[in-house]
């Protein structure tokens, strides 16, 4: 079956520009992941969703951050007057079941490297 | 706060050469230890998820395995195929948010 897809899959940004990042999620997957991944390290949170509900962004750097899920399925992180220091590669990850639930595996897509110059 | 440490930060191997990869972590109240496999350009992939002290688990030539304090991701017999970052994560709190490793970077020579 279809795997968690991201577009664009590149962005080259002019500091101060917005822009948009979107995520299709497996079909039926309750939670929504939004990670960050810097050159050379792991992936780090930036904000969850259980359905439509945002349930924690506290791994958002700043409130130039902001994302939606408004059905349920697919979200959206814009990132407004983009910084250089936001240049990453942007990963999206769904799973089948809800917080407090048993620990339960995180289906990443691709990615969407950002550069902003 | 929780933290995840791996180690080494790199390895180079030849082909058959087995060895073992370290996470150690430091988390309020374990949820889940997960290993992810990722490689250049891709998302992470899901390896195993362990739960409690004791736990085992294997996959071809990997087995995983967690003590109170770390997990161990074994490779025995390692082909160039399994050239790739191996991400280890945490799942801390209630909702199912992961703190990651910064990975150990492992290159298999034929």
């Amino acid at each position: 079956g279809a795997g968690v897809s991201q577009s664009p899959r590149y962005k080259v940004a002019k500091r101060g520009q917005d822009v948009a990042l979107r995520c299709d999620p497996i079909s039926g997957h309750v939670s929504l992941f939004w990670y960050q991944q810097a050159l050379g390290q792991g992936p780090e949170f930036l904000t969850y969703f259980q359905n439509e509900a945002q349930l924690d962004k506290s791994g958002l750097p700043s409130d130039r951050f902001f994302a939606e899920r408004p059905e349920g399925s697919v979200s959206t992180l814009k990132i407004q007057r983009t910084q250089q220091e936001d240049s990453a590669v942007y990963l999206c990850a769904s799973s089948r079941l809800a917080s407090g639930s048993q620990a339960d595996e995180q289906y990443f897509g691709p990615g969407t490297r950002l550069t902003v110059t | 706060e929780d933290q995840v440490t791996q180690s080494p930060e790199a390895l180079r191997l030849q082909e058959g050469e087995s060895s073992s990869l370290n996470c150690s972590y430091t988390v309020s109240g374990l949820r889940g230890l997960f290993w992810y496999r990722q490689d250049p350009g891709k998302g992470p992939e899901f390896l195993f998820t362990l739960y409690s002290a004791g736990e085992e688990k294997e996959k071809e030539r990997l087995k995983a395995t967690l003590t109170k304090k770390e997990s161990f991701l074994h490779i025995t017999a390692p082909k160039p195929e399994d050239s790739a970052t191996y991400l280890c994560a945490v799942r801390v709190g209630g909702f199912q948010k992961l703190v990651f490793g910064t990975g150990t970077r492992l290159l298999v020579s034929p």
